[in-house]
């Protein structure tokens, strides 16, 4: 089985830079797609393929993939950003897999 | 708007079988699009659980994969998940979502927790 691992947890106050990261073998051959949850709420996808934003996701989220990490940053965290983030990835032939999630702590 | 909401029992008997089924609304279930089910167990993170297409080609978590069956009813407007043989380990709040091919899955039911307990 294919695993992605990520920190469990990244700490940053507000106004800077977090970087999350997603590790994997050969991820930089697959999309790599990134995920907001917030308690009691449902995820939100914040990165598509990588480095897009979807629609109506700030510009302080950005994404890049190479090699065998993945990267989701931040830049100028808000205390809105605090969240648990999940990086994920297809498997092949025929599933996709989560990483273990990164609790963003933005204090 | 794309609106999708999970619905089935809260509570299911160990070595029963789980059964949801999520509705789809303001959508067409189209040819780009896969309806996943997506579970978080309490204090963990997310996990894939399976998915499915219009035309009814399936994707599962091969660690589930022999217990569990998702089905599409277009004409319903709906997509079911059937997990047998439960135990505690799959008590979680389960997550209907719609993925679009290479753009990942920007909607989201609004989840609903199912617990194993006799």
């Amino acid at each position: 089985s294919y695993d992605l691992t990520q920190p469990p947890s990244v700490s940053v106050s507000p106004g800077q830079t977090a970087n999350i990261s997603c590790s994997g073998d050969k991820l930089g051959n697959k999309y790599v797609y990134w995920y907001q949850h917030k308690p009691g709420q449902s995820p939100v996808m914040v990165i598509y393929q990588d480095a897009k934003r979807p629609s109506g996701i700030p510009e302080r989220f950005s994404g890049s993939n190479s090699g065998n990490t993945a990267t989701l940053t931040i830049t100028g965290t808000q205390t809105m950003d605090a969240a648990d983030y999940y990086c994920q990835a297809w498997d092949t032939p025929s599933t996709w897999v989560f990483g273990g999630g990164t609790k963003l702590t933005a204090l | 708007q794309v609106h999708l909401q999970e619905s089935g029992p809260g509570l299911v008997r160990p070595s029963g079988t789980l059964s949801l089924t999520c509705t789809v609304s303001g959508d067409s279930f189209g040819t780009s699009y896969w309806w996943n089910w997506v579970r978080q167990s309490p204090g963990k993170g997310l996990e894939f659980v399976g998915e499915i297409s219009h035309d009814e080609r399936t994707n599962y978590n091969p660690s589930l994969r022999s217990r569990v069956t998702i089905s599409i009813d277009t004409s319903k407007s709906q997509f079911s998940l059937r997990l047998a043989s439960v135990t505690a380990a799959d008590t979680a709040f389960y997550f209907c979502a719609r993925r679009t091919e290479n753009f990942g899955i920007k909607y989201w039911g609004q989840g609903i927790l199912v617990t194993v307990s006799s």
